[in-house]
C-alpha cells in the first residue's frame, strides 16, 4: 500500500518567513495530492491541491510542487501570518483501485508575531 | 461552513454508557468515512461507505458500529468504550465513481470524545 512520510514534524518561522512542508510518498500509481489545514477545534479543510500531469499549483500565498520521478511534493507558504499557525497534513491517492488517501503525520505551523 | 456536520461536538462518557455520534453532508456525496485522530498519531480510518455499502472496515474492534441509512448521514454507535477510546473523531464525504476522479475529502469539525 501507499506510504506518505512528512517533514518536518514541527515548524516555527517568524511571521513574514516563508514555510515549506515536505512529503513523499511510495505508490507510483497516485495522481492526486491534496494538502489540508486543521486550526485549533476544528477538522481538516482542503487548502490546495495537485494532480499528477501539474508540476506547480499557486493560490495566492500558497503553492504546491510535484516531483513525480522523485516521489515527492511540497507545501510551499509565502509572508506566513500569525494565522497561518495551524497543523498542515498531506495526503497521497491514486485514481485506480482505493479512493482512500492517505495521510501524512502532520506538520504543526507556529507562525510568531 | 465546511458541509459536513457533526454532533455533538463534545461527549464524555462512561465505559458501560451507549452513545452515538453523528455526521451529516450536505454536499450530493456518495462515501462518508470515519476516522480517529489521537495526539501525535496519524490519522487512523475507521469506516467507508460508498452509497450505502459498507466498504472498508480497517480491523476496527466491534465496540464501535457504524451505520449509514443514506448516503447523507453516518452514525457510529458505541458501547463499553475503554479510555484509549479517548480521541477526536472526524466524519468525511466525498464523491466517487465512474467519471469522477480526483475529488477531495471533506471533513466535519469532529467529534471530542473522552472516556472517564
Amino acid at each position: 500500500g501507499e506510504n506518505v512520510e512528512q517533514h518536518p514534524s514541527t515548524l516555527s518561522v517568524q511571521e513574514g518567513d516563508s514555510a515549506v512542508i515536505k512529503c513523499t510518498y511510495s505508490d507510483s500509481a497516485s495522481n492526486y495530492f491534496p494538502w489540508y489545514k486543521q486550526e485549533l477545534g476544528k477538522g481538516p479543510q482542503l487548502i490546495i491541491d495537485i494532480r499528477s500531469n501539474v508540476g506547480e499549483k499557486k493560490d495566492q500565498r500558497i503553492a504546491v510542487t510535484l516531483n513525480k520521478t522523485a516521489k515527492h511534493f511540497s507545501l510551499h507558504i509565502t509572508e506566513t501570518q500569525p494565522e497561518d499557525s495551524a497543523v498542515y497534513f498531506c495526503a497521497a491517492r491514486a485514481s485506480g483501485g482505493s479512493y482512500i488517501p492517505t495521510f501524512g503525520r502532520g506538520t504543526s505551523l507556529i507562525v510568531h508575531p | 461552513e465546511t458541509g459536513v456536520t457533526q454532533t455533538p461536538r463534545h461527549l464524555v462518557m462512561g465505559m458501560t454508557n451507549k452513545k452515538s455520534l453523528k455526521c451529516e453532508q450536505h454536499l450530493g456525496h456518495n462515501a462518508m468515512y470515519w476516522y480517529k485522530q489521537s495526539a501525535k498519531k496519524p490519522l487512523e480510518l475507521m469506516f467507508v461507505y460508498n452509497f450505502k455499502e459498507q466498504t472498508e472496515n480497517n480491523s476496527v474492534p466491534s465496540r464501535f458500529s457504524p451505520e449509514c441509512p443514506n448516503s447523507s448521514h453516518l452514525f457510529l454507535h458505541l458501547h463499553t468504550l475503554q479510555p484509549e477510546d479517548s480521541a477526536l473523531y472526524l466524519c468525511a464525504s466525498s464523491l466517487q465513481g465512474q467519471g469522477v476522479s480526483n475529488q477531495p475529502q471533506h471533513f466535519g469539525d469532529g467529534t471530542r470524545l473522552s472516556i472517564l
